[in-house]
């Protein structure tokens, strides 16, 4: 079975500092993987994706995630926060054609002033 | 603005009522789907269309919901005898396969769905 899991809820972090999101997947093939963020009242943006590639990625916003398969992981990570950064962020798994995407339940970044 | 649309932003109906949701996607997208988000969860795939076909629709899609996309453009989702549970935020997506690959799906903003 397909599945995805966002390991923090809520992240808080200061703005200029590190941001790191965690995601593990669960899956029987080779996946396709997303970032998507989700402003208040604003649809979701694609961040960046993973298909069997290169294994870091790089996306918009200065976003980037790296795929590990050894650890089924695909964190999102950031260098440098920033306060348009804060929003809920949804890492999500493709099927074959990726017309199925199964989403993880979400993480709520806060940047603090 | 050529992004996907849906209308209306909100709709508050009660219990038992009938609703429809409209979604406009980008112009020349195959593609169009739908996913409903309950608060604090992701969304769930509920149906994909290929141009006018409706090729999958999810378990979550019960008898009361249909979905329609005459002429392979816009498409309509349509809830019967809505419950509390339907409450939701219902969100459509297109996008193109016509390079072959389908790694990109735009959102539209969702309609809030509350049953009183």
């Amino acid at each position: 079975a397909q599945s995805v899991t966002q390991l923090d809820s809520h992240v808080s972090v200061s703005e200029g500092t590190p941001v790191l999101l965690r995601c593990n997947y669960s899956s029987s093939y080779s996946p396709s993987l997303f970032w998507y963020v989700q402003h208040p009242n604003k649809g979701l943006q694609l961040l960046l994706k993973y298909t069997s590639a290169a294994t870091l990625v790089k996306g918009i916003n200065g976003f980037e995630a790296e795929f590990k398969k050894s650890e089924t992981s695909f964190h999102l990570t950031k260098p440098s926060a920033h306060m348009s950064d804060a929003a809920e962020y949804f890492c999500v798994l493709g099927d074959f054609g990726n017309e199925k995407l199964t989403f993880g339940t979400g993480t709520r970044l806060t940047i603090i002033p | 603005d050529t992004g996907v649309s849906q209308n209306p932003r909100h709709k508050i109906t009660k219990r038992g009522q009938n609703v429809t949701f409209r979604c406009d996607p980008i112009s020349e997208h195959n593609r169009l789907y739908w996913y409903r988000q309950t608060l604090g969860q992701g969304p769930e795939f509920l149906t994909y269309f290929q141009n006018e076909a409706q090729l999958e629709k999810s378990r979550l899609l019960s008898d009361r919901f249909s979905a329609e996309r005459p002429k392979g453009s816009f498409s309509t989702l349509e809830i019967q005898r809505t419950e509390q549970g339907d409450s939701a935020m219902y969100l459509c997506a297109s996008s193109s396969t016509t390079g072959g690959t389908n790694e990109k799906l735009f959102f539209g903003s969702g309609t809030q769905l509350s049953v009183l």
